[in-house]
């Protein structure tokens, strides 16, 4: 079974705020993704990591930071945060031959 | 780029019945997956397809995968109330035809509402 957590799972916060959504998984997985998703819609990716030091843009624009100083760990952070910026974030992370992506619980963003 | 089509987007249907969702994607690719999201959770993996012809079951859920025709479809045999969910099929492109590595390309997912 995947073990892979993210924290706060619930996130209600004023315009403005600077706020990191953390992830990290113990399978010891070196790629590691954010997706996004809003009510009752598909997943786009935000963002990708192949191991530490890697980070990448993925097809859907976002003004959000990632960064992968540790392998178990990946945080996503916006340097302030707008009412568009709601949403859900998901954290996922996939290793081996067919790189089969494990989805932690997600954090439903809301920003007021 | 690559785009994925799953229909139908919404169906509910009558416990005991047998359906097929279908899942269409534009470019060439490696793998294709299917998920199972249940309101307000995260994904849980269901199917990893790898090849043409692949064909895999679990339970009252079938998966298979044609790349030649660029589809795949997620059979369902004599529904229970249980397999309520929003199912996702994705899509990683071949490493040749661009996209974001590994990352997973979703269709927008369909709605299955199953009723006693």
């Amino acid at each position: 079974e995947a073990d892979i957590y993210q924290t706060p799972r619930y996130l209600v916060i004023g315009t403005g705020k600077k706020i990191t959504l953390e992830c990290s998984q113990t399978m010891g997985h070196d790629k590691m993704y954010w997706y996004q998703q809003d009510p009752g819609m598909e997943l786009h990716l935000i963002h990708y990591s192949y191991g530490v030091n890697s980070t990448e843009k993925g097809d859907l624009s976002s003004e959000s930071t990632v960064s992968r100083i540790r392998t178990e760990h990946f945080p996503l952070t916006l340097e302030s945060a707008r009412p568009s910026h709601t949403s859900q974030y998901l954290c996922a992370s996939s290793a081996g031959r067919y790189n089969e992506q494990f989805f932690g619980p997600g954090t439903r963003l809301t920003v007021l | 780029e690559l785009k994925v089509e799953q229909n139908p987007l919404f169906l509910s249907m009558q416990e005991g019945k047998n359906y097929t969702i279908y899942c269409n994607y534009s470019t060439t690719s490696d793998r294709l997956y299917w998920y199972r999201q249940d309101p307000g959770k995260s994904l849980e993996s269901l199917f990893v397809l790898l090849s043409n012809g692949a064909v895999k079951q679990e339970g009252r859920l079938m998966a298979s995968l044609d790349t030649k025709a660029r589809l795949s479809t997620l059979h369902i045999t004599a529904a229970v109330h249980d397999l309520s969910a929003t199912y996702f099929c994705a899509v990683v492109p071949s490493p040749y035809s661009g996209g974001g590595a590994d990352g997973l390309t979703f269709g927008k997912g369909t709605h299955l509402i199953i009723q006693p």
